[in-house]
């Protein structure tokens, strides 16, 4: 079973919302990541949860806030978004980190921000 | 830092035709290479990828790709396309040395034409 699963797959926020993006694999995966993508564009990484610790955060507006419970689970909490971060939100997991390891990702949150 | 390139952003092919799509790295050392395929609204998925094995790697839905040191390059190829081949192509590149440091090129967008 090689599937991450994103919820939800379509979001639509206002400005002043608070919503969350979640995230689940049973891969044993170690590594957890979350990406903006936007249209026409490859993904960019956003943050790395290695071992449930967050070991890179690409200097990612505080207006999104990670969250990774256990080894299964990611969230990415969204407060007082713009309409500019609206975006296709990928999240993908690898066995420890990047390396020889295979980035296995979900089919995205597609959020649009009003 | 380690980057990688991608010649063609977009790529237009018939259908039976050889499928061509370039991705060269800049690395002192020889990285991990990747080729991942998103379909229109979806997620990336693994296509194949070098790791320092055979330098001809096959992967799924009839793709490979030969890593030449020499040039740099990682190209990807199909020997006759389909239309459903039909989606965006990133190479990307992950360091040796460091676990967390993958990077995407900037896609290729395939068009197969009846």
């Amino acid at each position: 079973d090689t599937e991450v699963t994103q919820t939800p797959k379509h979001l639509v926020m206002g400005m002043t919302n608070k919503k969350s993006l979640k995230c689940e694999q049973h891969m044993g995966h170690r590594a957890m990541y979350w990406y903006k993508q936007k249209a026409k564009k490859p993904p960019e990484l956003m943050f790395v949860y290695s071992y449930e610790k967050l070991s890179i955060n690409e200097s990612v507006p505080s207006r999104f806030s990670p969250e990774c419970p256990n080894s299964s689970l990611l969230n990415l909490h969204l407060h007082a978004l713009q309409p500019e971060d609206s975006a296709l939100y990928l999240c993908a997991s690898s066995q420890h980190g990047t390396g020889e390891n295979t980035i296995y990702f979900g089919e995205g949150s597609w959020l649009t921000v009003v | 830092a380690q980057s990688v390139t991608q010649l063609g952003s977009h790529v237009s092919v018939s259908e039976g035709a050889l499928v061509l799509l370039r991705c060269n790295y800049s690395s002192s050392v020889p990285p991990y290479l990747f080729w991942y395929v998103q379909y229109p609204n979806q997620g990336l998925q693994l296509l194949l990828k070098y790791t320092s094995a055979a330098t001809l790697v096959k992967g799924i839905n009839g793709f490979e790709a030969e890593f030449k040191k020499s040039e740099t390059s990682f190209h990807l190829t199909k020997p006759s396309a389909h239309m459903s081949d039909a989606a965006e192509y990133f190479c990307a590149v992950s360091d040796r040395n460091y676990g967390q440091n993958f990077v995407f090129g900037p896609g290729t967008r395939l068009s197969v034409l009846p």
